[in-house]
């Protein structure tokens, strides 16, 4: 069993829909991230939160919303989604963000599907 | 030049075999190498990360890093049907814990 728990395993939407994926961790770790996997490809980096600051964005547009309410949580939210961000979001975490080298640990993603 | 490279495979490997897989990694400045295992419509799963030059080795799993030549490789000794997967390359190269992945190899390990 995973250590990080995201909710729901899967999402379907409309384009003018607002959701909010979840992802929880109870190792103690202080960072923790959103990652993006289209089909047959490797996972992309989305945000980095380090002791519940964001640290890293990627570039990524505005209609995703990160949040970090304490050092257990990290939401996403999803507003005015379009087909092309049907994929499957990863959430993961680390001991820390500021030292290279701390493994990621995933949880087991929600899938979501953009009508 | 992309900067993780992996063969994306697959590599068919026989039952009780060893499977041999490759990473190369563009930038020296990189100091942190992982692999993942992720099976078909799961997430990634951490099986092995390494620091420093030379072997490390974790039950059938055996990482290998040379810094100089840029190449990181896993080995699985007496592979299984259940090592079937996609093995992603990951490699740290920057301050923030930044991962950058490969394109995955895809391992089948057949019978």
């Amino acid at each position: 069993d995973t250590e990080v728990t995201q909710t729901p395993k899967h999402l379907v939407m409309g384009m003018t829909n607002k959701k909010s994926l979840k992802c929880e961790q109870h190792m103690g770790h202080r960072a923790m991230y959103w990652y993006k996997q289209k089909a047959k490809k490797p996972p992309e980096l989305m945000f980095v939160y380090s002791y519940e600051k964001l640290s890293i964005n990627e570039s990524v547009p505005s209609r995703f919303s990160p949040e970090c309410p304490n050092s257990s949580l990290l939401n996403l939210h999803l507003h005015a989604l379009q087909p092309e961000d049907s994929a499957l979001y990863l959430c993961a975490s680390s001991q820390s963000a500021n030292r290279d080298g701390q493994p990621q640990h995933f949880g087991d993603g929600t899938r979501l599907s953009i009508l | 030049q992309k900067e993780v490279e992996q063969n994306s495979g697959p590599l068919s490997v026989p039952e009780g075999a060893i499977a041999s897989l490759n990473c190369t990694y563009s930038d020296r400045g990189s100091q942190s190498f992982f692999w993942y295992r992720q099976y078909s419509g799961k997430s990634p799963e951490l099986i092995m990360f390494i620091y420093s030059n030379g072997d490390k080795e974790d039950g059938r799993f055996t990482a290998q890093l040379n810094k100089a030549s840029q190449y990181v490789s896993l080995l699985i000794r007496d592979s299984q049907p259940s090592d079937s997967a996609t093995y992603l390359c990951a490699v740290n190269k920057a301050a923030g814990n930044k991962l950058t992945f490969g394109g995955g190899t895809r391992v089948l390990v057949k019978p």
